[in-house]
């Protein structure tokens, strides 16, 4: 059975231009969630959502940021304008029913 | 007082020996504990959960203390395969979970 997909797994980038990550969670999870890592503040959640509808957004760093999930098995994360601080791995991950998660493998940012 | 607390370690251990990481949390209302284990560069994989009786799943044995509120996770014969980042993860409200920062472990040959 395939876990979470995201793309693209690599993404370089000149600040000020648009980024989109994508992901699509395991089939049957109704619980989405959008996590960011940095070497200096760990793993933070930025955005989750419960059957395709947000949830808490509290952790999404400001207007720059904003996420969507248009269906049970599509979700995008953008960044617009992007900016050197933005650098960070950004992990997706689904759950069923908000019990464990089973993460993607990430998207590598760096802008430059 | 950060919701869960993890001493960031490093763990250097020999080959086969006995390691114990602990991780207190803040929320006494949380009802889900897991441990998952990240590698460099990689995503953080789930590698056990946490159940009131304390579970065992091989070299693994994680107990939960919700009184004191912690958890632990205690590797017995440790290899080098088993070295990585180690994070606790508790759940809090709305079904949201919380990463600890991790304790991290290396096994030397």
């Amino acid at each position: 059975d395939a876990g979470v997909i995201q793309s693209p797994r690599h993404e370089v980038t000149e600040m000020g231009q648009e980024v989109t990550l994508r992901c699509k969670p395991i089939s049957g999870h109704d619980y989405l969630f959008w996590y960011r890592q940095t070497m200096m503040r760990g793993l933070e959640l930025l955005i989750y959502f419960n059957n395709n509808v947000p949830i808490d957004d509290s952790g999404m760093p400001e207007d720059r940021f904003s996420a969507k999930m248009p269906n049970a098995s599509f979700s995008t994360l953008k960044i617009q304008p992007s900016e050197p601080r933005d650098s960070a791995v950004y992990f997706c991950a689904s759950s069923l029913a908000g019990q464990a998660l089973y993460f993607g493998a990430g998207t590598r940012l760096s802008v430059l | 007082r950060k919701e869960v607390e993890q001493d960031p370690g490093p763990f250097n251990v020999p080959e086969g020996a006995t390691v114990a990481f602990n991780c207190t949390y803040s929320n006494s209302a949380s009802q889900s504990f897991f441990w998952y284990r990240q590698d460099c560069r990689k995503e953080p994989k789930l590698l056990m959960s946490v159940y009131s009786s304390g579970n065992e799943d091989g070299r693994f044995t994680a107990q939960l203390n919700r009184a004191s509120q912690y958890i632990s996770l205690l590797i017995r014969d440790s290899k080098l395969s088993d070295s990585a980042t180690y994070l606790c993860v508790v759940s809090g409200s709305a079904r949201q979970l919380t990463f600890g920062s991790g304790t991290q472990l290396t096994v030397l040959p």
